[in-house]
């Protein structure tokens, strides 16, 4: 079973600033992809940036872009120039390309605040 | 865009009633998915669906049915309300083919109250 955890339940930003959200998976997996998700207080969840496993160069999605580290199964994410629409629930998730279809494993979420 | 619609964004039910919750994509999406989301736990899986009338349990089943009749509409059933199903209710589809890192896409939620 894959396992996804996220151990920073809540953190803060100054606006402009940068700030990484640590994520840790555990699979027997070989080929499988990460996600980072974003849900704002108005809750729709929406996909902020996608790294495939077999894939060595780190994503990069305008001010966010992702530390993968296959090795050690990490995968944070690095928000650049804060932004006060970035305040969100962050959720990282892990998925695997087995029986036809993927499920997704999440993360219990950190909770981003951006401060003017 | 993916446009996921959930019928209801506040439901207030009582204990025992029998509940149904309304998904309906319009991008003909094969997979659709049922997640609760709670404070500290994050997101779980309740059920998902490969296909029309096809259903798989997901991490936290009990309680909870499905129904799949048409390809856009993925419906939630709470046979007997409990309080303990007070929740966020999540639905989300997605394509499958052969691109595996297709992502999920998410409607807006309805946050369920079982009094």
């Amino acid at each position: 079973a894959q396992t996804v955890t996220q151990s920073q339940p809540e953190m803060s930003v100054q606006e402009a600033e940068t700030v990484t959200l640590s994520c840790t998976y555990d699979t027997s997996e070989n080929n499988y992809y990460l996600f980072w998700y974003k849900q704002p207080p108005s809750r729709q969840m929406i996909l902020v940036i996608r790294q495939e496993a077999y894939k060595q160069q780190n994503a990069t999605e305008n001010r966010f872009s992702v530390n993968f580290q296959k090795a050690a199964k990490s995968f944070s994410l690095k928000i650049s120039d804060s932004q006060l629409g970035d305040t969100a629930m962050y959720f990282c998730a892990f998925a695997y390309s087995g029986a036809g279809s993927y499920q997704l494993t999440f993360g219990k979420g950190t909770k981003l605040s951006v401060i003017p | 865009d993916v446009k996921v619609t959930q019928s209801s964004r506040y439901l207030v039910k009582r204990t025992g009633e029998k509940v149904f919750l309304e998904c309906v994509q319009d991008m003909d999406h094969e997979n659709m998915f049922w997640y609760r989301q709670d404070p500290g736990l994050g997101l779980r899986l309740i059920y998902f669906s490969y296909d029309v009338k096809m259903k798989e349990k997901g991490d936290i089943p009990e309680g909870y049915s499905v129904s799949r009749e048409k390809k856009e509409r993925f419906s939630l059933i709470l046979e007997s309300a409990s309080t303990n199903q007070t929740s966020m209710y999540l639905c989300a589809s997605k394509y499958t083919g052969e691109v595996f890192n297709q992502p999920q896409h998410f409607g807006d939620g309805t946050r369920l109250s079982i009094l």
